[in-house]
């Protein structure tokens, strides 16, 4: 099955950094990436949905200036965590579609832990 | 809106029980349904899906249907192992799976020798 890549796996940074998490589709090309948070006790929350070169469309709630993406290639989409904090510490996971496959491929998930 | 309700959980089972997670859902379209399989420390995985009412998913021992009638797709095992402990979620797209996936909240298996 297709492959979806996130990197870095974890990071710790400290409060008031801004940090870049990447989702790479690795043998296919992606015209979608969804961004999801998971919280603590499993539930997910979808973020925003990417289609490649026009802006995330964002739920309702998640602050757009706070969670930047970017989708500038048919493979990469980027999550840019702004000036974080605490409460933003948790679970970020990516998936992709393309718009021959109509599946969801996962990305493996990155752990941020702002101190 | 559309949404997923799934038992909560925690379910802890011996090695060979049988397992049934009950997930019910509202959608305003037709959905497509589909169990995800998250094991510690990992992403999700696909575990079966099915498109359509009647329709059977099946991959690793587990099941389900779709049953458009009771607007349910409840995931069966009839033999668990220890290697399934996981997290199981299920979910609906309604426009084809290219759309948004709709969770339910998760399911915490665990699974005892």
């Amino acid at each position: 099955g297709a492959v979806v890549s996130q990197h870095p796996s974890r990071v710790i940074c400290k409060s008031g950094t801004s940090v870049k998490i990447e989702c790479r589709s690795l043998d296919f090309q992606a015209t979608t990436m969804f961004w999801y948070r998971q919280f603590p006790k499993q539930s997910l929350m979808l973020m925003a949905t990417s289609n490649e070169g026009s802006k995330a469309t964002y739920e309702q709630g998640v602050e757009k200036d706070k969670f930047l993406i970017n989708h500038a290639s048919l493979t990469l989409s980027t999550l840019t965590v702004a000036s974080a904090h605490p409460e933003d510490s948790s679970f970020y996971i990516c998936s992709a579609t393309s718009h021959d496959n109509n599946e969801h491929f996962f990305g493996p998930g990155t752990r941020l832990t702002v101190l | 809106g559309d949404s997923v309700t799934q038992m909560e959980g925690p379910v802890t089972l011996s090695e060979e029980a049988f397992l049934t997670i009950n997930c019910t859902y509202t959608a305003t379209g037709y959905p497509s349904l589909f169990w995800y399989v998250q094991y510690p420390g990992e992403g999700l995985q696909l575990l079966l899906k099915a498109t359509k009412a009647d329709d059977k998913g099946s991959n690793k021992g587990f099941e389900a249907t779709y049953r458009k009638e009771t607007t349910s797709f409840h995931l069966e095992k009839g033999s668990v192992q220890v290697s399934d402990s996981a997290v199981y979620f299920c979910a609906l797209t309604t426009q084809g799976g290219s759309e948004k996936l709709v969770f339910g909240k998760g399911t915490k298996l665990t699974v005892n020798p």
